[in-house]
């Protein structure tokens, strides 16, 4: 079972900022927060990942509470390309042989930017 | 483009032909994954391959055969399909070294079987 609690659904205005909330209360100290997103019909994208710190790359930003219970991923200024399914994964250090680095995903937070 | 290929895009088979789903990557990674995406449902993962072995097949059916010649190719051999087997199949590769597991994805093929 997927470790992370998001909203199913969500609608953010063309150019305002998305900010999408995910859970992860159960999360451990050697794992991984990790956002792929999926474009209809289309395979996922890598966004964005950390693991203490916030991130910042060209696509977004990750904001992670101290605690690390909780995580935001951002758009800083949404388009109507921007509108997806959001997977927020946690996940631990791929070691050989073993499934702690495997990707377990759940059902997402479908994103609509609406103009 | 994420430096995985996936051939074909689109594929439709009859419950007894043989047919097989081909993965290349050029991204100089080590581990290779099959992801099966039924409609309405999240992804799952099939097989993982790490170093051209296999580390693990999560349950999954003998008529779904997966093969990973090299580093860089990964193939999923079909036979004797069922309707319920129609999915996205999404192939995805990473490297096996810290800070470098970042897995991307191919953008899959589209299975319908009749």
């Amino acid at each position: 079972d997927a470790k992370t609690t998001q909203p199913p659904s969500m609608d953010c205005a063309e150019g305002r900022a998305a900010n999408l909330p995910c859970n992860h209360s159960t999360i451990s100290g050697n794992e991984y927060v990790y956002w792929y997103r999926q474009i209809h019909s289309q395979g996922p994208q890598y966004i964005i990942h950390g693991l203490k710190n916030n991130e910042t790359n060209e696509m977004a930003s990750l904001i992670i509470t101290e605690d690390r219970k909780s995580s935001t991923l951002i758009l800083p200024h949404a388009t109507l390309r921007d509108t997806a399914v959001y997977y927020c994964i946690v996940r631990g250090y791929m070691n050989y042989g073993g499934s702690q680095g495997n990707l377990i995903f759940g059902k997402g937070t479908k994103l609509s930017v609406k103009p | 483009e994420t430096g995985v290929t996936q051939t074909p895009r689109h594929l439709v088979m009859g419950m007894t032909n043989k047919k097989s789903l081909k993965c290349e990557q050029h991204l100089g990674h080590n581990a290779m994954y099959w992801y099966k995406q039924s409609a309405k449902k999240p992804l799952e993962l099939m097989f993982v391959y790490n170093f051209k072995e296999q580390t693990e097949n999560n349950s999954v059916p003998s008529r779904f055969s997966p093969e990973c010649p090299n580093s860089s190719h990964l193939f999923l051999h079909l036979h004797t399909l069922q309707p319920e087997d129609s999915a996205l199949y999404l192939c995805a590769s990473s490297q096996d070294r810290p800070g470098r597991e970042t897995q991307y994805f191919g953008p899959g093929t589209r299975l319908l079987v009749l």
